[in-house]
């Protein structure tokens, strides 16, 4: 079965800088979909950035982006110019792309806190 | 659009109560999936469905029933709650057309249950 791990429980960030989440994952798949979302204290879980397996480019959306790495089974988060409302949980998520199957599986989080 | 439905928003049980979880959408999804959400874990699979009438179990299946008699609605049934149920259940829903661009889980916002 798959796994994700996440082993920074907490992070911090000064208001404006950078940070990096980490996130590993198993599995002997070969074509996946990877996730990193967002959980706000509102409990609404909201999709951060996203990666397919197959594709080298690292996924960015604004000031989110992915270094993915598909032999290390890596996918770290970088936050840039880290603002007030980025604090929050994040996860690390894993889905397959088999046909008829939607098993995702996510990590336990790492809660980010951003000092002003 | 209301997206992802789920009612009741929190609930209390006694031990060895049985209840349903509701959950809908409202965006023609064929794939709709039940989530827990326990302190420290991140989000587990419970049971998920590729359409109507077609249901799967997920990692953590024991102790809950689903069915999926329409597209838009998908029940999570506790036949007899333990207090190792207690915990924030999310449903959520995505087209499972496989398609990177438009293959994106959207998540209801979560049911809180406490079992006595």
């Amino acid at each position: 079965a798959q796994t994700v791990t996440q082993s920074q429980p907490e992070m911090s960030v000064q208001e404006a800088e950078t940070v990096t989440l980490s996130c590993t994952y198993d599995t002997s798949e070969s074509d996946y979909y990877l996730f990193w979302y967002k959980q706000p204290p509102s409990r609404q879980m909201i999709l951060v950035i996203r990666q397919e397996a197959y594709k080298q480019q690292n996924a960015t959306e604004n000031r989110f982006s992915v270094n993915f790495q598909k032999a290390a089974k890596s996918f770290s988060l970088k936050i840039s110019d880290s603002q007030l409302g980025d604090a929050a949980m994040y996860f690390c998520a894993y889905r397959t792309r088999r046909l008829n199957n939607n098993d995702m599986r996510f990590g336990a989080g790492t809660r980010l806190t951003v000092k002003p | 659009n209301a997206g992802v439905t789920q009612t009741p928003k929190f609930q209390v049980l006694k031990t060895g109560q049985s209840m349903t979880l509701q959950c809908a959408q409202d965006m023609n999804h064929e794939y709709m999936s039940w989530y827990r959400q326990d302190p420290g874990m991140g989000l587990r699979l419970i049971h998920y469905s590729v359409g109507a009438g077609i249901t799967d179990q997920g990692e953590v299946p024991n102790g809950y029933n689903v069915s999926r008699s329409t597209t838009e609605d998908f029940p999570l049934r506790l036949l007899s709650a333990a207090p190792s149920q207690t915990s924030v259940y999310f449903c959520a829903s995505s087209n499972g057309e496989n398609r990177p661009s438009t293959d994106t889980q959207y998540f209801g916002p979560g049911t809180r249950l406490t079992v006595l």
